[in-house]
């Protein structure tokens, strides 16, 4: 079965500094993997994902995140953060092979940036 | 283009009732999911439609039910509500079934609340 880990509920950054939000997965084949973001009284919106290619991916707001196949992880990164990009993110994982179809979400990071 | 709509976007009902939520896809988006988003459990995989039939379901009661018109619009339906059916249901289209490289479209989601 596939998984998805964030291993931290919570990350806080001051406005300006770098943020990376962690993410690791667990799939059978080859990974789809997906960044979405959440507003408060919001669905989820997409940023980024990887399909093939390139490790590194460039998505919406700045944000970009790193493909690492031998650490199974797909970290969310932005070089400068803003007050605004203060959200609830999620990772996911979707496959074509191993038998699961069904995207899988990680329980979400919020994160904070102070001023 | 008009991104994915969902009615009521609040919704308070009595337990032991039942509840049908509604959802209308990008357009030429075919692919339907639906999830439940609580504080507790994070967002839930309830089931997913694909060319009006059900592709993928989530490990949910059966008192959790959904269909999908030619039109690609969705409806969820929960009969003989419990208070722990309280949750933000979020629907989400995509070009692509699940397992594909498509990312996904949430709604603005309905806001359950069960007394």
């Amino acid at each position: 079965a596939q998984s998805v880990a964030q291993p931290e509920d919570q990350v806080n950054v001051a406005e300006g500094n770098p943020l990376t939000v962690k993410c690791t997965y667990s799939v059978s084949g080859n990974p789809y993997l997906f960044w979405y973001v959440q507003y408060p009284n919001r669905g989820l919106q997409f940023l980024l994902k990887y399909i093939t290619g390139d490790n590194l991916v460039k998505g919406s707001y700045g944000f970009e995140a790193e493909f690492n196949k031998s650490q199974t992880s797909f970290h969310l990164k932005k070089p400068s953060a803003l007050v605004s990009d203060s959200a609830l993110y999620f990772c996911a994982v979707s496959s074509a092979s191993g038998g699961s179809y069904i995207p899988t979400f990680g329980r979400g990071t919020s994160l904070i940036v102070h001023p | 283009k008009a991104g994915v709509t969902q009615t009521p976007r609040y919704l308070i009902k009595t337990r032991g009732q039942q509840v049908t939520l509604s959802c209308s896809p990008i357009s030429g988006h075919r692919s339907v999911s639906w999830y439940q988003q609580t504080p507790g459990q994070g967002l839930q995989f309830l089931f997913e439609y694909f060319s009006e039939t059900q592709r993928n379901k989530g490990n949910f009661p059966g008192r959790f039910s959904g269909r999908q018109f030619s039109n690609s619009r969705s409806e969820m339906n929960v009969s003989t509500l419990e208070l722990g059916d309280s949750a933000l249901y979020l629907c989400a289209s995509s070009l692509g079934a699940g397992g594909s490289s498509y990312e996904q479209y949430f709604g603005p989601g309905t806001r359950l609340t069960v007394t």
